[in-house]
């Protein structure tokens, strides 16, 4: 059974702090692992994909991945409180042909 | 712009009678599409993968004679939730896999309400 485990949170940040969004997965398989924000309502938006050991940083967003540890997380420098939203996991074994394993989400506020 | 497409974005019907989503691959040919769903509060979970050619593979749970999937073409997968009941609301979310890629793309989301 593969499984994805985030803290729902809330989490609150003050507005131009570093949020830390973390991550487990079950699966040792996994090879692909990625970052969602989701606005209420709405379908999810891709953040961040990260496939090696190590951190990639895009602008404000910085994924770091552990999978000796089976590890994975998201940090927003600088936050706003647009990334306000539900943040959420998600793994695969990789290619385009196998869908996601989603984690429940952390629910994140900024605060202004 | 968007890559994939779904249709409708919402629908209400009556318990009983059945309700057919589309999904679209707007920028490239699918091989292969994903149907999600969410209920509120909860997280996205995988109903059953779309093969382009090939009969769907559903995941431990989902009815497949419930949720009939057709991958109609390299850029269309329709879900029809037959005789829907009031436990079937939910959004209903699909993805587009690449392929040889590992890109995955959501579609706009659909929310079911059956009365």
């Amino acid at each position: 059974q593969k499984e994805v485990e985030q803290n729902s949170g809330p989490l609150s940040v003050p507005e131009g702090a570093i949020a830390s969004l973390n991550c487990t997965y079950s699966d040792r398989g996994s090879q692909s692992f990625f970052w969602y924000r989701q606005y209420s309502g709405k379908s999810p938006e891709l953040i961040m994909s990260i496939y090696s050991n190590g951190d990639k940083e895009d602008g404000r967003f910085t994924a770091q991945l552990n999978k000796a540890s089976q590890y994975v997380s998201l940090l927003i420098r600088d936050s706003q409180p647009s990334d306000s939203a539900t943040y959420l996991c998600a793994v695969n074994r990789g290619g385009g042909a196998d869908g996601l394993t989603f984690g429940k989400g952390t629910h994140l506020i900024i605060q202004p | 712009g968007a890559v994939v497409s779904q249709h409708p974005s919402w629908v209400i019907c009556k318990s009983g009678t059945s309700v057919k989503i589309e999904c679209r691959s707007l920028d490239f040919q699918a091989t292969t599409m994903f149907w999600y769903r969410q209920f509120p509060k909860q997280s996205l979970m995988l109903m059953a993968t779309s093969n382009e050619g090939s009969k769907a593979t559903y995941e431990q749970g989902v009815e497949k004679d419930k949720f009939l999937i057709n991958h109609a073409s390299l850029t269309l997968s329709t879900l029809t939730v037959t005789s829907a009941h009031p436990e079937d609301s939910s959004f209903y979310i699909c993805s587009v896999g690449g392929k040889g890629g590992n890109t995955i793309y959501f579609g706009e989301g659909s929310w079911l309400t059956v009365v």
